[in-house]
């Protein structure tokens, strides 16, 4: 079945270093894929997403490449900050109607001042 | 309203109570989907409705879990002889879009926490 792979976490970075979190996915087709970010005390927020290989989604800073190849959709940051304290998730549809999303685990950042 | 609001946001129950969890989707959005987040997991789909029909509820896990959307707006999420395994987060999430009609933002809610005793 469907399944998304995240790296193990928690990952704790200082203020203004660069950010890698790893996802992997599994799925049969051309799923579209998301990062969301869960921040202390609120909802799931969509960070960004990418529908077809070679998308890059970005947003706040984020990005993150669609690669068909490697089956991958790494999450990167440049330069993270103390309020980019959160824990991520990667997620996949499957489906192509948008209506199931397939979790991965979610990796909780602390971002040191 | 501004967002997806659930209630309550915390529910102690003990082993055999019944509970309901109850969502207040945004004002006209179409769409609704509960997930089930368990303590260090991502979050598991359940079901979902498109207005008051319920399309999809392979993610139930037990025919203890039921939910319905009787209106097409709030959604209620009840769970019979709850057990210590259903013990987790519940999230609701709702999308102004028909689901299969493009790009689909969901917006969740902060979740309901239950906890069996």
């Amino acid at each position: 079945g469907d399944s998304v792979t995240q790296m193990e976490g928690p990952v704790t970075l200082s203020e203004e270093a660069f950010l890698t979190i790893n996802c992997t996915y599994t799925a049969t087709g051309y799923p579209s894929l998301f990062w969301y970010v869960q921040y202390p005390g609120e909802g799931l927020q969509l960070l960004l997403k990418a529908t077809k290989a070679d998308d890059k989604g970005s947003n706040k800073g984020f990005e993150a490449t669609y690669r068909k190849e490697t089956t991958s959709f790494h999450l990167e940051k440049g330069s993270v900050q103390v309020s980019d304290s959160a824990v991520y998730f990667c997620a996949l549809d499957a489906t192509g109607a948008n209506s199931k999303l397939t979790f991965g685990k979610g990796i909780t950042l602390s971002v040191r001042p | 309203g501004a967002g997806v609001s659930q209630s309550p946001r915390y529910k102690v129950a003990k082993r055999g109570q019944d509970v309901a969890l109850r969502c207040d989707p945004i004002s006209g959005h179409v769409s609704l989907f509960w997930y089930q987040q368990a303590l260090g997991q991502g979050p598991e789909f359940l079901t979902y409705f498109q207005n008051e029909a319920q399309l999809d509820k392979s993610g139930l896990p037990s025919d203890r879990f039921f939910a319905e959307r009787p209106e097409g707006s709030v959604s209620t999420l009840k769970i019979q002889r709850t057990q210590q395994e259903d013990s987790a987060v519940y999230l609701c999430a709702s999308s102004f879009r028909w689901t299969g009609k493009g790009s689909n933002v969901l917006t969740f809610g902060a979740g309901s926490r239950l906890t069996v005793l």
